[in-house]
């Protein structure tokens, strides 16, 4: 079974509205960590924000925030006041559990292109 | 403070042909992960280190793929020989330890295998 689904390929928003990323993650492992990154057509992997599974609050990070509902297993990322540079793939990822591997598991990723 | 460093940034081979990519992380980071990421995927990881032993390589297909971090620093990663699927980004990231704390990426390498 996929881990984490996202099954948004591709979205398009207008510059300075906001927009969701959905994902859904699919774990037992009580403890796990819910992460997303942005790649940019350069490459790189830029880490944008960060939930744990026993945090009782919603992460943010300045624009960026996790609309986390641990029951639904959803994690959908919201980025408020889209800007042009904000156009990239956006990746949701999950690590489970304090043993074992701790691996970082991807999504296929979703394209968001913010229009003018 | 640097990020991962990978090199090289770009390589293309012909099919049966080896390649090395070479990736030092993030001063102090006892974690080392080797992803690969197909044209419009996600990352898939390849191997993981704790230091220098192997977490998890159970996604690496070892008939063609190793890995080694010697003294838990810089790491390698070499195919041979290579096949055309194998064209790809292999990404290299680290992370301070196991657990719930992010992992830092390299630009990646390209590969091209013709």
């Amino acid at each position: 079974a996929q881990k984490i689904t996202q099954t948004q390929p591709g979205m398009f928003v207008q510059e300075k509205e906001a927009v969701t990323l959905d994902c859904t993650y699919d774990t037992s492992d009580p403890s796990y960590g819910l992460f997303w990154y942005k790649q940019p057509s350069s490459g790189e992997m830029i880490f944008l924000i960060y939930q744990g599974s026993y945090d009782q609050q919603n992460a943010t990070e300045g624009r960026y925030s996790l609309n986390f509902q641990k029951a639904r297993k959803s994690a959908n990322l919201v980025i408020s006041a889209s800007q042009l540079g904000d156009s990239a793939m956006y990746f949701c990822a999950m690590r489970e559990g304090q043993t074992g591997a701790n691996n970082l598991f991807f999504g296929t990723g979703t394209r968001l292109t913010v229009i003018p | 403070e640097a990020g991962v460093a990978q090199s090289p940034r770009y390589k293309i081979i012909e099919k049966r042909q080896s390649v090395a990519f070479w990736c030092n992380p993030i001063s102090g980071h006892a974690t080392l992960y080797w992803y690969q990421q197909i044209l419009g995927q996600g990352p898939k990881l390849l191997i993981q280190f704790q230091n220098n032993g192997v977490v998890d390589d159970s996604q690496l297909p070892k008939d063609r793929f190793s890995a080694e971090r010697l003294k838990g620093v810089d790491s390698t990663l070499k195919i041979q020989p290579a096949k055309l699927e194998d064209s790809a980004v292999y990404l290299c990231a680290s992370s301070l330890a196991l657990g719930n704390t992010e992992a830092f990426f390299g630009q990646g390498t390209r590969l091209t295998v013709v």
